[in-house]
């Protein structure tokens, strides 16, 4: 599975957007970009997750390159509640997925 | 639904015993992973169950074995606890097809080794 590169820390107003970077320089064509959080101790819980196009749901947007080498996942009204660690994760999307987390962003919302 | 569901929360042990930690899920996904998660690192695969009736090695199983009971229920077993494996232990699962696909996390069990 490729290899994701993330700032290890970000900070960002409350109310603000929240644009998270992330580097997957070696993704081959059938793997699918992921984002997952992770909030205090608790389980890592999905956000999102796109091959090639732009995907938005409730909690975010996933905004891929053209080239698929990078992307950003943005929050578009960050709150409180966002403060977390977020990994991005490059993965097959079909059958059992053996998701590699790395070490993350640490993201704070400050009010 | 109550999702991934782990027991236990929390578990001591002594160096050499062992413990089976429980995993059962309620969404009827196909396939059910095992992570470890030490302090200040991301999560780490230990096993994974692509089906019912199979399972697989991930990066770290040294020191651990797994039973897929049936569809519901993934069990990870220490046998000989070590200091090593004091970690958060948590479960998932995933409906295992194409386009929905993503993995449901359980609470964690937190397991210090003495």
């Amino acid at each position: 599975d490729a290899k994701t590169t993330q700032p290890p820390s970000m900070d960002c107003a409350e109310g603000r957007a929240a644009n998270l970077p992330c580097n997957h320089s070696t993704i081959s064509g059938n793997e699918y970009v992921y984002w997952y959080r992770q909030i205090h101790s608790q389980g890592p819980q999905y956000i999102i997750h796109g091959l090639k196009n732009n995907e938005t749901n409730e909690m975010a947007s996933l905004i891929i390159t053209e080239d698929r080498k990078s992307s950003t996942l943005i929050l578009p009204h960050a709150t409180l509640r966002d403060t977390a660690v977020y990994y991005c994760i490059v993965s097959h999307s079909q059958g059992a997925q053996k998701l590699v987390f790395g070490q993350g962003t640490r993201l704070t919302i400050n009010p | 639904n109550a999702g991934v569901t782990q027991t236990p929360k929390f578990q001591v042990l002594k160096t050499g015993q062992s413990m089976t930690l429980q995993c059962a899920q309620d969404m009827n996904h196909n396939s059910m992973y095992w992570y470890r998660q030490d302090p200040g690192m991301g999560l780490r695969l230990i096993y994974y169950s692509a089906s019912e009736g199979t399972t697989d090695k991930g990066e770290v199983p040294n020191g651990y074995n797994v039973s897929r009971l049936n569809k519901r229920e993934f069990s990870l077993r220490l046998e000989s606890a070590a200091p090593s494996q004091t970690s958060v232990y948590f479960c998932a699962s995933s409906h295992g097809t194409s386009g929905y696909n993503e993995q449901f996390f359980g609470p964690g069990t937190r397991l210090t080794v003495l």
